[in-house]
């Protein structure tokens, strides 16, 4: 099973709202990435975990705020957002020290 | 420096082969990697090739490396519109992040 789930599909939020986005491998991966996309662009890496614990933040904003609470699940927490963070963010995973990451669908998230 | 480079655009009739290219920049990537990403959906991984390897065949795919110059190719054989996305090329350098190219979007025309 190479299969990484991501949800919502879809996600309308304004600025003021909270919400979370949530991912989910089972193919005892220890490390899960966030990724933002914006169209027609590469996917740009926002926080890597590895053994659950941070272990690159790219300098995101802090309305932005990743949490994993087990080596299956990596959670997005979304405040305060900006229109310019719509976006689609995508949830991979690989195993430790081996670059072969499996992507998720993504959630696709508009801010207005 | 990090940087991979491919063309942005292929058009091609169905049938004939698809050949996308990509050049990298960091010489101590040890895996470099082909993910295809379909209108609205994530990436899929398709293929990668070891560093210490010149080709790798799966099926349609042929992926050939040259080290020394730092190109990578994808061809794909007897392309169908059912290969119409877009193709990104990824190396690994040793940051524990995939650094990927622009992206090829594959055209194939009936």
């Amino acid at each position: 099973d190479t299969e990484v789930t991501q949800t919502p599909k879809h996600l309308v939020m304004g600025m003021t709202n909270k919400k979370s986005l949530k991912c989910e491998q089972h193919m005892g991966h220890r490390a899960m990435y966030w990724y933002k996309q914006k169209a027609k662009k590469p996917p740009e890496l926002m926080f890597v975990y590895s053994y659950e614990k941070l272990s690159i933040n790219e300098s995101v904003p802090s309305r932005f705020s990743p949490e994993c609470p087990n080596s299956s699940l990596l959670n997005l927490h979304l405040h305060a957002l900006q229109p310019e963070d719509s976006a689609l963010y995508l949830c991979a995973s690989s195993q430790e020290g081996v670059y072969e990451q499996y992507f998720g669908p993504g959630t696709r998230l508009t801010v207005t | 420096g990090e940087d991979v480079e491919q063309s942005l655009f292929l058009s091609v009739r169905e049938g004939d082969s698809s050949v996308i290219n990509c050049t990298y920049t960091d010489s101590s990537s040890t895996y470099l990697y082909w993910y295809k990403q379909e209108p609205g959906a994530g990436l899929q991984l398709l293929t990668y090739i070891f560093s210490n390897m010149d080709m790798k065949q799966d099926q349609r795919l042929t992926v050939l490396l040259n080290k020394k110059d730092k190109h990578l190719s994808l061809r794909i054989a007897d392309t169908q519109t059912g290969d119409s996305a877009i193709y990104f090329c990824a190396e690994t350098p040793n940051t524990g992040k995939l650094i990927f190219g622009q992206g090829t979007t594959l055209q194939v025309k009936p």
